[in-house]
C-alpha cells in the first residue's frame, strides 16, 4: 500500500537556526510531491512542488528551499529561520497522472 | 473574487441534523473537485472527489453545479465525530497546483 511519512512531528527551533524537514512516499513511483504551510487558523499555502527528481517549482519567494534527491523523497530546508516560518508544514503527493492529493501527518514548527 | 471561496462558519448543528456547505470556484475550466476533512492540528484527509454531477458516500453527498460554479457538501444525520473543518480543493486547470479554500468549520453539538 501507499504511505507517506514526514519527520519530525514537532520541532522547536531558535530564530536564525537551519531547518531540514523530510518527506518520503512508499509504494509508488514518480509521484508529484508538494510542500504546504498552514499558519495557525489559516488556509494551506503552497510552497514548492516537484513532478520529478531534481525538478522543483517555487511558489513563494522566501528563505525556504526544497530539493528532491530521490524519486520518493522531498526535503524542505532553510539556512536561517525567521519567526514567521512557524507553522504546520504538510507534505502531499499524488500519483502521476491523477489529481487526488494525499497528505502526510505534518510537522509542527515553532520558531522562537 | 477569490479562486476558491468558502464560508468559514462555524456551523453549529445538533446531532442528527442535516447540514450543507457550499464552495464557489472562479475557474470555469476546472474539471475535478475535492472535499477534505481536517481535524484540529491534523493533516487534511480526503473525504470525497467530484468529477461530474455529484458523488455519494454513506451520509455524505457532494454535488457540482457547473452553471453557477459551486460544489456543495451535504452531511445527513450528523454525528459528534463529524466536527471538523471541511476544505474545498480545486486543481488549478493546466498546472500541477491545487487551490484550497480556507475551510468551513462544523461543530456538531450533543
Amino acid at each position: 500500500s501507499q504511505t507517506i511519512h514526514q519527520w519530525p512531528a514537532t520541532l522547536v527551533q531558535p530564530v536564525g537556526s537551519p531547518l531540514s524537514l523530510e518527506c518520503t512516499v512508499e509504494g509508488t513511483s514518480n509521484p508529484n510531491l508538494y510542500w504546504y504551510r498552514q499558519a495557525a487558523g489559516r488556509g494551506l499555502q503552497l510552497l514548492f512542488y516537484s513532478v520529478g527528481i531534481g525538478q522543483i517549482s517555487s511558489e513563494v519567494p522566501q528563505n525556504l528551499s526544497a530539493s528532491r534527491p530521490q524519486d520518493r523523497q522531498f526535503i524542505l530546508s532553510s539556512k536561517k529561520l525567521l519567526l514567521s516560518d512557524s507553522g504546520f508544514y504538510l507534505c502531499a503527493w499524488n500519483p502521476g497522472g491523477t489529481d487526488t492529493q494525499y497528505f502526510g501527518p505534518g510537522t509542527r514548527l515553532t520558531v522562537l | 473574487r477569490k479562486e476558491v471561496e468558502q464560508d468559514p462558519g462555524p456551523f453549529n448543528v445538533p446531532e442528527g441534523a442535516t447540514v450543507a456547505f457550499n464552495c464557489t470556484y472562479s475557474n470555469s475550466a476546472s474539471q475535478s473537485f475535492f472535499w477534505y476533512r481536517q481535524d484540529c492540528r491534523k493533516e487534511p484527509k480526503l473525504l470525497m472527489s467530484v468529477y461530474s454531477s455529484g458523488n455519494e458516500d454513506g451520509r455524505f453527498t457532494a454535488q457540482l453545479n457547473r452553471a453557477s460554479q459551486y460544489i456543495s457538501l451535504l452531511i445527513r444525520d450528523s454525528k459528534l465525530s463529524d466536527s471538523a473543518t471541511y476544505l474545498c480543493v480545486v486543481p488549478y486547470s493546466g498546472t500541477y497546483k491545487y487551490i484550497f479554500g480556507t475551510g468551513t468549520r462544523l461543530k456538531v453539538l450533543a
